[in-house]
C-alpha cells in the first residue's frame, strides 16, 4: 500500500538529548514537509524539501536539522538547542510541478521531553 | 502576507444536526488553492477537498458540503446530518501560487454529541 510512515508513534527524551524521527513515502513524491503542532493550535512549518539533497527552512526552523539523502526518507532531528520540543510532529509529502500538489500527512510523531 | 482565520474555537452538536465551519483566507496570489483537512483523535490528517480559486464551484461529496465565495474570502465547509464519526478538529489551509507553503488555520473542534 501506498502512503507515508513515520516513527516512532510515541516518543520520550531526556533533556539535553538530540532525537530523530522518521519519515518515510512511497508514493513517488518529490516534496516533503515537517510541522509541528502544538495543543490547540493549527500546524507551522519547520522544514521543507523539494527535490533530494535540498532543503529550505520553514517558520520555526531553529533547534531543528533535516537531511534529504533520498526521495523517500526526510528525517527530523530535534536537538537539545530546541527549546521546547514537546509537540505533535507530522510529516507530509506531495508532488510538485502537477495540479495535484496536495499535501498528505502520516500518522505523527508524539514526542515528549521528560 | 497569507492568512487563515477559523473564529470558531470549537462547535458542539447533537448528532443529525447540520454544522458549518467557517473560514476567511487573505492572500494577494491571485491564483491560489484551499483545503479541508480532519484530524480525528488518531492524530493523522485527513485530506478532505482541493479548490483551486479560478474554480467558484461549490462541490458535494456525501454529507459534505463546501461553499467558496471569492467576493468574502471564504470557504465553508457544511456537514448535514452530522455523526459521532464527524467529532474532529477540522483545518482551512491556503496556499498561494508564489509559495510552496500551506498556511493552516488554528483549527475548530467539532464535538458530535448521541
Amino acid at each position: 500500500d501506498g502512503g507515508i510512515t513515520q516513527s516512532p508513534k510515541y516518543l520520550f527524551r531526556k533533556e539535553g538529548q538530540n532525537v530523530t524521527l522518521s519519515c518515510e513515502q512511497n508514493l513517488n513524491h518529490d516534496a516533503m514537509y515537517w510541522y509541528r503542532q502544538d495543543p490547540g493550535q493549527g500546524l507551522r512549518l519547520i522544514y521543507y524539501s523539494q527535490i533530494v539533497n535540498d532543503f529550505q527552512k520553514g517558520d520555526i526552523a531553529e533547534g531543528y536539522s533535516v537531511s534529504r539523502e533520498k526521495k523517500e526518507s526526510f528525517p527530523l532531528t530535534v536537538t537539545s538547542a530546541q527549546k521546547n520540543p514537546t509537540a505533535f510532529y507530522l510529516c507530509a509529502s506531495t508532488l510538485t510541478g502537477t495540479e495535484e500538489d496536495t499535501q498528505y500527512f502520516g500518522p505523527g510523531t508524539r514526542l515528549t521531553v521528560l | 502576507a497569507q492568512k487563515v482565520t477559523q473564529a470558531q474555537t470549537e462547535i458542539s452538536v447533537v448528532e443529525k444536526e447540520d454544522v458549518t465551519l467557517d473560514c476567511v483566507y487573505e492572500t494577494r496570489d491571485t491564483t491560489y488553492y484551499l483545503f479541508w483537512y480532519k484530524q480525528p483523535p488518531s492524530g493523522e490528517l485527513v485530506f478532505l477537498i482541493r479548490r483551486n480559486s479560478f474554480d467558484e464551484q461549490n462541490e458535494i461529496s456525501g454529507r459534505y458540503s463546501w461553499n467558496f465565495q471569492k467576493s468574502t474570502s471564504s470557504f465553508n465547509f457544511t456537514i448535514t446530518a452530522s455523526q459521532v464519526v464527524d467529532s474532529a478538529v477540522y483545518f482551512c489551509a491556503l496556499r498561494g501560487d508564489s509559495s510552496y507553503k500551506l498556511i493552516f488555520g488554528s483549527g475548530t473542534r467539532l464535538l458530535v454529541r448521541p
